[in-house]
């Protein structure tokens, strides 16, 4: 079957921080993998993608590190701020059509 | 910066009941989406749709849904005879060619009583 996990249901960290937050997959066939925030009463915002072909990719304060090996994909944010605090979904699309979302971390960042 | 709208934000209707949820994809956008999200759980994929026809289907969009782009702008969910089981908040998505990113409006509750 196919599915994409989070390990942690919830994650806090102080602000300043670094954060890691993990997810799992097991289709091997994705074309990318996504990462989406999505902040209370609101719809799920990009962040970042990785291609299948690719280990690591970079973006403003986030680095996305894909380990096809395993099947394991991490979001890392750094210094993480209060406005990080979020439920963090990662998906995978294969082809066109569809993204399949994990189960969601949710990220509480202390001050 | 251009955005899906979803209207209504909130709709509350009896079981049995047809709903109609409505969607504004980003104008330039060919892929359409509609996700639902049962409070507290994951972002569940219901549909997408490509060159006015359904693309992929997931099992939960069974007979009782239907999706619709009336005119050029509009994107609809209909939910014929709606269940108890159906009050989640809907989401719409849309995204352009060559793109991997789908922008999601920010969602209409649906509360089913």
């Amino acid at each position: 079957g196919e599915s994409v996990g989070l390990h942690l249901p919830t994650l806090s960290v102080q602000e300043g921080d670094n954060s890691i937050i993990n997810c799992a997959y097991s289709n091997s066939a994705s074309d990318y993998f996504i990462w989406y925030k999505q902040e209370s009463g609101k719809g799920p915002q990009f962040i970042i993608d990785i291609r299948s072909n690719m280990d690591k990719r970079q973006g403003q304060r986030v680095t996305v590190l894909l380990n096809k090996t395993v099947k394991h994909l991490s979001l890392q944010i750094a210094a993480t701020q209060p406005g990080d605090s979020a439920v963090y979904f990662c998906a995978e699309n294969r082809g066109t059509y569809k993204y399949i979302f994990g189960t969601g971390t949710r990220l509480k960042v202390l001050a | 910066e251009p955005e899906v709208t979803q209207t209504p934000s909130h709709q509350v209707t009896q079981m049995g009941q047809e709903v109609i949820l409505h969607c504004v994809p980003i104008s330039n956008h060919l892929y359409f989406y509609w996700y639902r999200q049962i409070l507290g759980q994951k972002v569940e994929f219901l549909v997408s749709f490509y060159n006015n026809e359904i693309s992929e289907k997931s099992e939960i969009f069974d007979d009782q849904f239907s999706v619709e782009r009336p005119d050029g702008s509009n994107f609809t969910l209909k939910i014929r005879s709606t269940k108890l089981e159906d009050s989640a908040m809907y989401f719409c998505a849309s995204r352009a060619t060559g793109s991997s990113e789908a922008f999601f409006g920010q969602g209409t509750r649906l509360t089913v009583v």
